[in-house]
């Protein structure tokens, strides 16, 4: 069975730093890109990142583009989002997916259950 | 960036009756690089629809999708009760991806 577990959110600091993790199961992780979808409270779907299977291709969004660092290690079947200078418009519910294929511009097929960041003082 | 517009923002429907769901771009849509997903309260997006009309995995053929370029359609034949959820739509064909702002289908 195809599994994400996030994990790594909670409250940040404006301006501060949070590391997101998303491990995998019941796929062979490196066949498959990966991506990061947010959803602040109340609000609907963004996308944030996705990464290819071998880690060669990345894309971001315009807002966290510069901030934001995804990245993926295959020997642990394990995503990140490493999230810098943080603000309050980042708070959300970080959901990580799996891609349908290798390459980066797919759609996604199982997604994990979300984890929640909250941006405050 | 692509926008992607959907309509109507909330689609109040009778269980058994059709649902038509749209998604217009802001420019034409590479490939038909277009998804849907449904959303319930409190869980993750389901993958419904990819490469504008082909279902998922294991979804039932009550849903269907169409277009190319600027205009797609989600259309949901006959309503069962797990059916009212939010749906969204997605390109994924020109980075960066973008969705669409959602529409509702709630029980009237």
């Amino acid at each position: 069975e195809v599994q994400m577990l996030e994990s790594g959110g909670g409250l940040g600091q404006p301006g501060g730093s949070l590391r997101l993790s998303c491990a995998a199961s019941g796929f062979t992780f490196s066949d498959y890109a990966m991506t990061w979808v947010r959803q602040a409270p109340g609000k609907g779907l963004e996308w944030v990142s996705v990464i290819s299977g071998g880690g060669g291709t990345i894309y971001y969004a315009g807002s966290v583009k510069g901030r934001f660092t995804i990245s993926r290690d295959n020997s642990r079947n394990t995503l990140y989002l490493q999230m810098n200078s943080l603000r309050a418009e980042d708070t959300a519910v970080y959901y990580c997916a799996k891609g349908v294929r290798f390459t980066a511009m797919v759609p996604f097929d199982s997604w994990g259950q979300g984890t929640l960041v909250t941006v405050s003082s | 960036e692509i926008v992607l517009t959907q309509s109507p923002g909330t689609l109040s429907l009778s269980p058994g009756e059709r649902a038509t769901l749209s998604c217009r771009a802001s420019q034409t849509v590479s490939s038909s690089y277009l998804a849907w997903y449904k959303q319930k309260p409190g869980q993750a997006p389901r993958l419904l629809i990819y490469g504008a009309s082909s279902r998922a995995t294991g979804i039932p053929d009550r849903f269907s999708g169409s277009g190319s370029g600027t205009d797609f359609t989600l259309t949901i034949s006959r309503l069962e009760p797990e059916d009212f959820a939010v749906y969204y739509c997605q390109q994924y064909g020109n980075s960066p991806q973008t969705f669409g702002q959602g529409t509702k289908v709630e029980i009237k």
